[in-house]
């Protein structure tokens, strides 16, 4: 249980075109995504944390603007990066968090996805 | 800002040696720490978690080592086995502090044969 999945797993795309990351929950419900961004050999850094049915969160130094995140519902946030350039280029990871499921703040990762801008 | 660190970015053992992987961290309200495997390529992979109420618990072949008066985290790994070889991160967290976790910068463990 507690499966989470991304798709797409990779993009290429060219420079100022934009690109939507999914972000599913495949067995469980999550009132509460993360979206992580990684650079190589670089620790994972939070970029915004969506709730369900709310606007979503921002970390200090990410662009809302650039990264559109959306939570319609309780299996799925979309993260979109618009008009997209190279240094945007990186490992896209979501986490879940399971609705009442631990009192703790347990998430669960999604296997990423590497968006390649040229 | 708060932070977790790493003492060491990179951990070469030998195949059935022990493992250990330090972890120090900065934020005092911290009380939810988690270890992570990260391969390649792939999303980070829960290993093992304590609470801020316990020193010590053990998993399969894994054990984390909690020390709230230095701010200290570890991770043991016994008989370290070739698939053990990935990059490791240690995350914390505060309750109620809007579920956010908080990475550390990693540590690459390589397992020789």
């Amino acid at each position: 249980g507690a499966v989470v999945s991304q798709h797409p797993s990779w993009v290429i795309c060219k420079s100022g075109t934009s690109v939507k990351i999914e972000c599913r929950s495949l067995d469980f419900q999550a009132t509460t995504m993360f979206w992580y961004r990684q650079f190589p050999k670089q620790s994972l850094m939070l970029m915004a944390t969506s709730n369900e049915g709310s606007k979503a969160t921002y970390e200090q130094g990410v662009e809302k603007d650039k990264f559109l995140i959306n939570h319609a519902s309780l299996t799925l946030s979309t993260l979109t990066v618009t008009s997209a350039h190279p240094e945007d280029s990186s490992f896209y990871i979501c986490s879940a968090r399971a609705s009442g499921r631990t009192p703790y703040n347990e998430q669960f990762f999604g296997p990423g996805t590497r968006l390649t801008v040229l | 800002g708060e932070s977790v660190g790493l003492h060491l970015p990179t951990l070469s053992v030998q195949e059935g040696d022990n493992s250990i992987i330090n972890c120090a961290y900065s934020n005092s309200a911290s009380d939810y720490f988690i270890w992570y495997k990260q391969e390649s390529g792939k999303g980070p992979q829960f290993i093992i978690d304590i609470r801020s109420n316990m020193d010590k618990r053990q998993g399969q072949r894994v054990t984390v080592l909690l020390n709230k008066t230095v701010k200290h985290l570890s991770l043991q790994i016994a008989a370290t086995q070739p698939g053990d070889s990935a990059v490791y991160f240690c995350a914390e967290s505060v309750t109620g502090g809007g579920n956010k976790l908080t990475f550390g910068t990693g540590t690459q463990l390589k397992v020789e044969l």
